[in-house]
């Protein structure tokens, strides 16, 4: 079975630092860009950033939001997608979701849904507050 | 404010169809065709209905289907039934490199 699983979430004070991760299973990791989307309480969705893979240069793209405070990093040994938040705001009070960007494959089949989000974990929740 | 410009809400009776669009600018939704749709139960994480456009991944029902016309991409949903209460999404690349969400709408089945 596919499957992403996060973890990490919880209360942080403003200004504070913390580590999500996202445990990948079922499909090939490392052939997969991922990314990191996230829902503010009763508020839509927002793109957080993107990773891709080692063969297509790890490079990463991120919101404007939180460019430069939150950076992206994967372990293809671990098949583990991390997410490092600094300098958290409250405005980053969220459920956070890890998903596999533009496709995966799993079981000898490749899909591809060029920048769709097409796997996506259960969410971890992360409160800033004081 | 996001990016792309949804309904807040939509509805329609079981057995009905109804559109969500979707409005973008010549630099998301009009630059390529790269418009994904997402459902999202309350309290569950979003799926992937539509992708580019128009693709409908296995699994999904044939009655969603999707289009794009300018800077305007449409979700259709034909045959209403009850479990399609949910809110949807669109989600477009841009050519910042990034991509750009719709606020959601909040489809109710009467």
């Amino acid at each position: 079975e596919v499957q992403l699983v996060e973890s990490g979430g919880g209360l942080v004070k403003p200004g504070g630092s913390l580590r999500l991760s996202c445990a990948a299973s079922g499909f090939t990791f490392s052939n997969a860009w991922m990314s990191w989307v996230r829902q503010a309480p009763g508020k839509g969705l927002e793109w957080v950033g993107r990773i891709k893979t080692k063969t297509d240069g790890g490079t990463t793209d991120y919101a404007a939001p939180v460019k430069g405070r939150f950076t992206i990093s994967r372990d293809d040994s671990k098949n583990t997608l991390n997410l490092q938040m600094n300098s958290l705001k409250t405005e980053d009070t969220a459920v956070y979701y890890c998903t596999t960007y533009g496709g995966h494959c799993s079981g000898g089949f490749c899909y591809y849904y060029f920048h769709g989000l097409d796997v996506w974990g259960q969410g971890t929740t992360v409160t800033v507050s004081s | 404010q996001s990016a792309l410009t949804q309904p807040a809400s939509v509805s329609g009776s079981p057995g009905q169809s109804i559109t969500i669009s979707c409005t973008g600018s010549s630099s998301d939704v009009g630059a390529y065709n790269y418009v994904s749709w997402y459902q999202q139960h309350p309290g569950k994480a979003p799926k992937l209905m539509i992708s580019e456009v128009s693709n409908r991944p296995s699994g999904v029902s044939y009655r969603f289907s999707g289009s794009k016309s300018g800077n305007t991409a449409s979700l259709t949903i034909s045959g209403l039934q009850a479990e399609d209460e949910a809110d949807y999404y669109c989600i477009s690349y841009a050519v910042t490199n990034t991509l750009v969400f719709g606020g959601g709408t909040k489809l109710t089945v009467l």
